[in-house]
């Protein structure tokens, strides 16, 4: 079963656009990391935010976290073309065992130049 | 350094038949996990080998097995296919509590 919903399923900006997608969860987390997925090819590991953190930056990347809400968001800013993928939030839950991660239903995103 | 590499990376099979697919995990990573991805859907954890050992197993059934060698690398197998196992199935390799890095997967059709 899927742990977590992304939303919106789909997405569709133009380049230089910000992009923001949710993750909602339903169990207490260790953490929640965010993958991308090209087209057929495998997940990339994108970011990692502990339980205890609100917020992280890696790049162009923000995420933050509300434990209290269950939910997370990922804010892709100065979107460009080769950021069109599909994007996934996988949480880590509390007592689940040793990086037994549950992936959400994915985002994709489009990005048109 | 080469990644996580799986083979083969497509492969079509019969209902009933057997199937190997394998995983070489990146190098310096010890645990190997396998999920499975269902067209337009997220993965799913079939389950973890550490230390030539079954950790963790999600909700798959018996028809799903693996294993792992000594050198890491892993194995998995699934007995009996069904039309519904058609998948895009993807390997992980991580060391310790560090994120995993994933294949390109092994594309599977059953006719």
């Amino acid at each position: 079963s899927q742990q977590g919903e992304e939303d919106p399923q789909a997405l569709s900006i133009q380049e230089g656009e910000n992009a923001t997608m949710n993750c909602s969860y339903k169990t207490s987390i260790n953490n929640l990391q965010w993958y991308r997925q090209n087209s057929g090819r495998g997940l990339v590991h994108l970011i990692l935010i502990r339980s205890n953190e609100r917020e992280k930056h890696s790049g162009r990347l923000r995420v933050t976290l509300d434990t209290s809400k269950k939910s997370s968001s990922l804010l892709i800013t100065a979107s460009r073309a080769a950021d069109t993928a599909s994007y996934f939030c996988a949480t880590d839950p509390v007592g689940g065992g040793y990086q037994k991660v549950t992936f959400g239903t994915g985002t994709k995103l489009q990005v048109i130049p | 350094d080469a990644g996580v590499t799986q083979s083969p990376t497509h492969l079509i099979k019969t209902r009933g038949q057997q199937v190997t697919l394998r995983c070489s995990p990146k190098s310096g990573h010890d645990t190997v996990s396998w999920y499975q991805q269902a067209l337009g859907q997220g993965p799913q954890f079939i389950f973890q080998y550490y230390e030539e050992e079954e950790r963790q197993r999600g909700n798959f059934p018996d028809r799903f097995s693996g294993h792992q060698f000594p050198n890491y690398s892993s194995e998995l197998n699934v007995n009996a296919l069904l039309l519904g196992d058609s998948a895009l199935y993807l390997c992980a390799s991580s060391y310790r509590n560090q994120p995993q890095h994933f294949g390109d997967g092994t594309r599977l059709s059953i006719l």
